[in-house]
């Protein structure tokens, strides 16, 4: 079974904090993607990985930044959170077009 | 960019009962795919599909890859009551970008025991 692991299922954060989620997943997998989802407005893409140490941005990427150093290993950053950033995070792990989503990040920014 | 119309918005059934959901965009997709979400958690992959006519089971799960290449259909047959969740439709645009998705905003299935 494919296992994709997210650092924290809760978190609280005060506003202008820097935030780290951390996301890693154990098939070998070449994608790796961050989403947000919201109610009303669905899963929305805020970066991809194609490889290690390559990045596209999504559609919703201001205020974010990724690094992957490692193959597994795929994290997002937020520089300076502010309460729009409350939201439920999902990492998501994949080979050609099939995703496979850890159980999520539920963030909220006070 | 491109949105996929998910329907219903959401069901209410009874136990036992055969489940139909779609979803359709405006323009052609190279691969459907179909999630289901429980409360609190991620989507979990149900069923994947790459040609078009393409029929796929996953247990009472059925998904079909319309011809058009614009649509695709999820049915679940004998509800029960776990069935319950958030069923979304998923799908790579043709010509669109590598490995990105577009997804719709799901189908609240209730299943009354």
């Amino acid at each position: 079974d494919v296992k994709v692991t997210q650092s924290s299922r809760y978190l609280v954060k005060r506003t202008g904090e820097k935030v780290f989620l951390e996301c890693v997943q154990d098939m070998d997998h070449e994608n790796m993607f961050w989403y947000r989802q919201d109610p009303g407005l669905g899963l929305r893409l805020i970066y991809f990985s194609y490889d290690v140490k390559m990045k596209e941005k999504g559609d919703i990427p201001e205020g974010y930044s990724v690094s992957r150093e490692k193959k597994e290993r795929f994290s997002l950053i937020l520089e300076s959170a502010s309460t729009n950033q409350t939201s439920m995070y999902l990492c998501a792990s994949g080979w050609g077009y099939e995703q496979y989503f850890g159980p999520g990040t539920r963030l909220t920014v006070t | 960019g491109q949105q996929l119309n998910q329907s219903p918005q959401s069901m209410f059934i009874q136990e036992g009962e055969d489940v139909s959901m779609n979803c359709t965009s405006s323009s052609i997709f190279n691969t459907w795919l179909w999630y289901k979400q429980d409360p609190g958690e991620g989507p979990v992959l149900l069923i994947a599909l790459y040609k078009a006519g393409e029929l796929t089971s996953n247990g009472r799960l059925t998904a079909q890859f319309g011809i058009t290449r614009k649509d695709s259909f999820l049915n679940i047959s004998a509800s029960i009551p776990s069935d319950v969740g958030i069923y979304f439709c998923a799908g790579q645009e043709s010509g669109g970008s590598n490995y990105k998705l577009t997804f719709g905003k799901g189908t609240l299935l209730t299943v009354n025991p």
